[in-house]
């Protein structure tokens, strides 16, 4: 079993809707939740990351972490053709110096 | 700004060849690492390094090795190339390892 699952997509929809990208986890050790995009033919960038359980708010993002059922979320709002790219979940041990692993990613289409 | 360069973004190179990354970052970041990503299989760790001359196998390291001799600069060798190894390749580099800024990748291909 990997330690990070994500549905690769890819996932499309309309100008203006809501988007929700999940994720799961196994590793209890996780602290540190991150969203990287990566846009096509470009390293990835961090979005946003949240700590430990709860919501964390970024514009029209949303960061969502429940560590009792180890799954996290990204919520997108009145989603943008420029919000085309793929979504990159990567949790945290934050200590250590291999601290990182990234989920393999979910492409998100989003039509005008 | 961060700003994390690689060398080339195109490159094709032929079996048996002997192939250097170059990436450079102007952060002063003590973490830097080497990345291959493949579709359906996400970004698998190479090699990373925490300071200068020091590094760490990741979960791919076979076929490869890595150089940092000094602090903005981590090189990946492939030292005899393979077909398996067509890839996209990212570096990055951080403060902590998880807040990590990457380079605009590398296309490598094969022959």
């Amino acid at each position: 079993q990997k330690e990070v699952e994500q549905d690769p997509g890819p996932l499309s929809v309309p100008e203006g809707a809501i988007v929700s990208l999940n994720c799961t986890y196994s590793n209890s050790a996780f602290q540190y939740f991150m969203w990287y995009r990566q846009y096509s033919r470009k390293g990835p960038e961090l979005l946003m990351y949240t700590y430990s359980s709860g919501n964390k708010e970024d514009g029209r993002f949303t960061a969502q972490v429940d560590k009792s059922s180890k799954y996290i979320s990204l919520f997108i709002r009145d989603s943008q053709p420029s919000d085309s790219a793929t979504y990159l979940c990567a949790p945290s041990r934050r200590e250590g110096r291999r601290a990182l692993t990234f989920g393999s990613g979910t492409r998100l289409q989003v039509q005008p | 700004d961060v700003k994390v360069t690689q060398s080339s973004r195109y490159l094709v190179k032929r079996t048996g060849e002997k192939v250097f990354l170059e990436c450079v970052q102007d952060m002063d970041h003590e973490n830097m690492f080497w990345y291959r990503q493949d579709p359906g299989l996400g970004l698998r760790l190479i090699y990373f390094s925490y300071d200068v001359k020091m590094k760490e196998k990741g979960d791919i390291p076979e076929g490869y090795s890595v150089s940092r001799e000094k602090k903005e600069r981590f090189s990946l060798i492939l030292e005899s190339a393979s077909t398996n190894q067509t890839s996209m390749y990212l570096c990055a580099s951080s403060i902590y390892t998880d807040t990590q800024y990457f380079g605009p990748g590398t296309r490598l291909t094969v022959l």
